[in-house]
């Protein structure tokens, strides 16, 4: 079993629609959890950064943490044709910080 | 600060050749950080500075390849003796556990 498992799509929404991005992992001593954003031939970028269990908001994106189920999500309310991209979670798993990915989910969103 | 820079944004070589790689962490990072990401897949880690001294490297690094970050600011990743597997977008990032990336170096080998 991959220590963090996300489902690659692809994902085809229309615009305005509520996308829901999960992940699970198997290691129940991660503590912090990331969302990346990116854009095809592009870097990486940090969305959403949160620690332990909850909900975090930030604008139209919010991040949420279940560690007693070990699963992490990523909504995105009123979805944009520009939302479309990889979205990967990531979690700081080794021992110096560096973080373990999921495979991203391909999210399209049409006009 | 423009963020994490990284130098050529594409590199294409024939098998066998060397290339190397910059990335110019945002400025007052310690951490620096290398990956590899493959078609369909997110990045895998490969090595890990705090500041000039490499802590760490991964499985996935072979003796092919070195990385080096004189004086705690940039750093560099050589590739010797590339092979076709070696194609990949090669990653660089800054930060303690919020990790920022830069645009990536695309490695094509022929």
């Amino acid at each position: 079993q991959k220590e963090v498992e996300q489902d690659p799509g692809p994902l085809s929404v229309p615009e305005g629609a509520i996308v829901s991005l999960n992940c699970t992992y198997s290691n129940s001593a991660f503590q912090y959890f990331m969302w990346y954003r990116q854009y095809s031939r592009k870097g990486p970028e940090l969305l959403m950064y949160t620690y332990s269990s909850g909900n975090k908001e930030d604008g139209r994106f919010t991040a949420q943490v279940d560690k007693s189920s070990k699963y992490i999500s990523l909504f995105i309310r009123d979805s944009q044709p520009s939302d479309s991209a990889t979205y990967l979670c990531a979690m700081p798993g080794g021992s110096q910080g560096n973080l373990i990915f999921g495979k991203g989910t391909k999210l399209s969103v049409k006009p | 600060d423009t963020g994490v820079s990284q130098d050529p944004r594409h590199k294409i070589t024939k098998r066998g050749q060397n290339v190397t790689f910059r990335c110019d962490p945002i400025s007052e990072h310690n951490r620096l950080y290398w990956y590899r990401q493959t078609l369909g897949q997110g990045p895998e880690f490969l090595t890990y500075f705090q500041n000039e001294a490499q802590l760490e490297k991964s499985r996935l690094l072979s003796d092919r390849f070195s990385a080096e970050r004189p004086k705690g600011s940039f750093s560099t990743l050589e590739i010797q003796r590339t092979e076709q597997g070696d194609s990949a977008m090669y990653l660089c990032a800054s930060g303690e556990y919020e990790q920022y990336f830069g645009p990536g170096t695309r490695l094509t080998v022929t």
